[in-house]
């Protein structure tokens, strides 16, 4: 069955930095565009980045573009997220999803809390 | 991007129909067929059951329905039943290639 394995999230001070990392199986990953989601603590969905097969084709949401990249390892069926100058409201569960135009698969998320 | 509209919640007795509306502008859900919604329980990831506007992923109930008019899609879920309680979801894929989420529709099953 499809997994997608996020981790990384953690407790960081504003301004911080955070890596996350998704872990694909059971689907051959590179022939797959993928996407990061994330979801405020009580709040709705809110899609944050997308990334094409081969890394070539990148799009992010305003409210991250020029903190955040997104980037993927097709060798090692891994996606990544790299979170800079860390704001208060990124305080999220990122979830990473596979699909093009639509999510079929969702992982469970990591938690990301940022806070002094 | 503005987020797409959704009504906070609706409610429904089981084996009632009730349909949620996701409105959008004619950059994103008026300009493609790339409307889908997600299922979300409380704690849970969310989970695909309608893409481009109005098919259903395998394992996904007849019960769940898409469609779209000018740029309002809407998902109607038929003889409601207790586990369909949960969060609902809308998004479309957008003129600027990028996605936007509605806000999110609570299902509350009376």
């Amino acid at each position: 069955e499809v997994q997608l394995v996020e981790s990384g999230g953690a407790l960081v001070q504003p301004g911080g930095s955070l890596r996350l990392s998704c872990a694909a199986s059971a689907f051959t990953f590179s022939s797959y565009t993928m996407h990061w989601v994330r979801q405020a603590p009580g709040k709705g969905l809110e899609w944050v980045s997308y990334i094409n097969t081969i890394g070539t084709n990148i799009f992010y949401a305003d409210s991250v573009k020029g903190r955040f990249t997104i980037s993927r390892d097709n060798a090692k069926n891994s996606l990544f997220l790299q979170i800079n100058s860390l704001r208060d409201d990124d305080t999220a569960v990122y979830y990473c999803a596979r699909g093009l135009k639509s999510f079929d698969y969702w992982g469970q998320g990591t938690l990301v809390t940022v806070s002094a | 991007q503005s987020a797409l509209t959704q009504p906070g919640s609706v409610s429904g007795s089981p084996g009632q129909s009730i349909t949620i509306s996701c409105t959008g502008t004619s950059s994103d859900v008026g300009g493609y067929n790339f409307v889908s919604w997600y299922q979300q329980h409380p704690g849970r990831a969310p989970k695909l059951i309608i893409y481009d506007v109005s098919d259903r992923p395998s394992g996904i109930s007849y019960r769940f329905s898409g469609s779209k008019s000018g740029n309002t899609a809407s998902l109607t879920i038929s003889g409601l039943q207790a586990e369909d309680e949960a969060d609902y979801y809308c998004t479309s894929y957008t003129s600027s290639s990028t996605w936007v989420f509605g806000g999110g529709t609570k299902v509350t099953v009376l």
